[in-house]
């Protein structure tokens, strides 16, 4: 099956600086990629997602960039501010039966020191 | 705003009781929800996915008769964590699809579950 995996598992960076945060999968079937955002105590939230037909995709200070060939999707923050600071999970998409299954990263923790 | 609500957002029970987790959909109908569970700094390990009106599937590994589900209706679906154990301490979230079957997921905002 499809096997996700994420890097770093933590990562600390100064106020302003950038942070990225990486995932390679082993199934190049997997078509759609997530990135979430889980703050403690509660539910993990989207924050950005791209499909495989698109290489990168930016929003604000956040942007995803896909590499079909490598097999590796990777999260950039940029400018990060302390409320950055979370656990950060990757996730690829892929058909499975009639449905998809979405294939989780083992996650990062993100700390961003003022 | 919130997409689904998850009840209770915590809980302690004592060894060999029962404790029921609504999951809610607002303002939405879900035919399909999923339920996560996560360890402390782990990862999210689906353990089922619950179907309006029809029966749970479950993941393998996953016992039904230890975590019943049940999706009675298009808004509402419920986890019951039976004859609970410590080792069933965790964070249980919900989630759901909304649109498109590969559709990225929305979670709730989960319930921690400690069992004494």
């Amino acid at each position: 099956g499809e096997n996700v995996e994420q890097h770093p598992s933590t990562l600390s960076v100064q106020e302003g600086d950038s942070a990225v945060i990486k995932c390679t999968y082993s199934d190049s079937a997997s078509n759609y990629f997530h990135w979430y955002k889980q703050e403690l105590g509660k539910g993990p939230q989207l924050i950005i997602d791209i499909r495989s037909n698109v290489g990168e995709k930016k929003d604000q200070r956040i942007a995803v960039t896909l590499n079909k060939t490598a097999k590796h999707f990777s999260l950039h923050i940029t400018e990060t501010q302390p409320e950055d600071s979370a656990v950060y999970f990757c996730a690829a998409s892929i058909l499975q039966g009639s449905g998809y299954a979405l294939n989780f990263g083992k996650g990062t923790s993100l700390l961003v020191t003022p | 705003g919130a997409v689904v609500s998850q009840h209770p957002s915590w809980v302690i029970c004592k060894s060999g009781t029962s404790v029921k987790i609504e999951c809610r959909s607002l303002d939405f109908q879900a035919t399909t929800m999923f339920w996560y569970r996560q360890f402390p700094k782990q990862s999210l390990m689906l353990m089922a996915t619950s179907n309006e009106g029809s029966k749970a599937t479950y993941e393998q590994g996953v016992e039904k008769d230890k975590f019943l589900i049940n999706h009675a209706s298009l808004t509402l679906s419920t986890l019951t964590v039976t004859s609970a154990h410590p080792e069933d301490s965790s964070f249980y979230i919900c989630s759901v699809r909304i649109g498109a079957i590969n559709s990225p997921l929305h979670f709730g905002n989960g319930t921690r579950l400690t069992v004494t």
